[in-house]
């Protein structure tokens, strides 16, 4: 069964401490993975896509990056306001356009 | 704001009722996905449908059916409702198959 694992469960940093949020996945038949951000009884907001090993995309603070069995979101210099679950989402080959996704990251960052 | 909407907001129902969950997904966008997420289950994929036709169905329970109209808003129907079902629920739309997809607000709906 397809299975995408998120770590740590939960992170807190200081307001300017830069981390990395990891997510890693089921290699065979990867189609592209995503990311979001989920404010509390929000729906989620996406933030990337990335298709292929090497990859990586920029917003703001944020970094997502791809290897071949696992994506990293870096967050530099994390403010207040950044504080929510990112979700890791992949699409798989062959599994029609659904997504499967990882239980999430809950990141509080702290003045 | 996703530019996906739902309604209603929240609702609340006894056990073995029956609700209709809505969704207008954005401007174009020919494919609707709608999703569970509970506590302890997480983001949990319900079914998919493209262009009025469904196309996947994850863990979707029998009691449960979706459509999409001509219009292309969707529906999705929970019957003989349990208190397991309590949950907010997702619909997500996307332009074509595999692109990115964008979520609505949700509906929260607690069964009773």
């Amino acid at each position: 069964e397809d299975q995408v694992t998120q770590s740590p469960e939960a992170l807190r940093l200081q307001e300017g401490e830069s981390s990395s949020l990891n997510c890693s996945y089921t290699v065979s038949g990867l189609r592209g993975l995503f990311w979001y951000r989920q404010d509390p009884g929000k729906g989620p907001e996406f933030l990337f896509t990335l298709y292929s090993a090497g990859e990586e995309k920029e917003k703001e603070r944020l970094k997502a990056t791809l290897t071949k069995k696992e994506s990293f979101l870096h967050i530099t210099a994390p403010k207040p306001e950044d504080s929510a679950t990112y979700l890791c989402a992949v699409q798989y080959t062959g599994t029609a356009s659904k997504l499967t996704f990882g239980t999430g990251t809950r990141l509080q960052v702290t003045l | 704001d996703s530019g996906v909407t739902q309604t209603p907001k929240h609702l609340i129902t006894a056990t073995g009722q029956r609700v209709t969950l809505r969704c207008s997904p954005r401007s174009g966008d020919l494919s609707v996905y709608w999703y569970q997420q509970s506590l302890d289950q997480g983001l949990q994929f319900l079914i998919q449908y493209y262009n009025g036709e469904e196309r996947a169905k994850g863990n979707i329970l029998e009691r449960f059916s979706a459509q999409q109209f001509p219009d292309l808003h969707s529906e999705l129907n929970l019957s003989s409702l349990e208190l397991g079902d309590s949950a907010l629920y997702f619909c997500a739309s996307s332009v074509e198959l595999r692109d990115e997809q964008y979520f609505g607000p949700g509906t929260r709906l607690t069964v009773t």
